[in-house]
């Protein structure tokens, strides 16, 4: 079974630009997270899709927003991009709701200049 | 909110030695742990899990160990090869209810393998 994949790998925007990644999950998995990876603040939740609804959301600011097809591929988005949004993004999936273990993908390395 | 405590941050061993990383989490509800091995570039990679209905945890050269009392949780490398040299990342989460689906992770351990 092939992991799961994003795109793009790498990106780099200017300050006030907006951004979309993408995820696609594993094959037959139907849940979506996202995470945000930064040195300083480590591996942070940003939100959870399940069958095309947010289920959960993390302590980010609404300039971070997502959303889950009914392939249940997901896309996230930033607008009006910081400086601090510098990150690597982490996109994860699981089969269902009754599932434990999560599988990550190799994540969007985002730089904003 | 849940909290995840990990220690050491940095972890050197010989190879061959065993490796020890320690967890604390602050959530009672807290019902699942997985331990994840993130290489240079990639993503976190899931190595080894354990419930809180159950104490212990081995595959091959890994296992895990719960103290549900202490809410604490330890990852232990045997054997340690240099494949091993990675960050390891604990987590914790209560089990995946409705709008609980989300991981709290560790700060995260850097494991060198000395050859």
């Amino acid at each position: 079974k092939a992991g799961v994949t994003q795109t793009p790998r790498y990106l780099i925007k200017t300050r006030g630009q907006q951004v979309t990644l993408s995820c696609s999950p594993i094959s037959g998995h139907r849940s979506v997270s996202w995470y945000q990876q930064t040195p300083g603040q480590g591996l942070q939740f940003l939100f959870e899709y399940f069958s095309e609804t947010q289920r959960n959301k993390g302590n980010f600011p609404g300039r971070f927003s997502g959303r889950q097809f009914s392939n249940s591929r997901s896309e996230m988005n930033v607008s009006t991009l910081e400086l601090g949004d510098s990150a690597l993004y982490l996109c994860a999936s699981k089969s269902d709701s009754s599932s434990y273990e999560q599988y990550f993908g190799p994540g969007t390395r985002l730089t904003v200049t | 909110g849940e909290n995840v405590e990990q220690h050491p941050s940095t972890l050197s061993v010989q190879e061959g030695d065993s490796a020890v990383i320690k967890c604390t989490y602050s959530d009672s509800a807290s019902n699942y742990f997985p331990w994840y091995k993130q290489e240079l570039g990639k993503g976190p990679q899931l190595i080894i899990d354990i419930r809180s209905n159950v104490g212990e945890k081995k595959d091959q050269r890994i296992a895990v160990t719960l103290n549900k009392t202490a809410k604490h949780f330890s990852l232990h490398i045997t054997e340690t090869q240099p494949e091993d040299s990675a960050v390891y990342f604990c987590a914790a989460s209560n089990g995946w209810s409705f709008g609980n689906e989300k991981l709290t992770f560790g700060t995260g351990t850097r494991l060198t393998i000395i050859p």
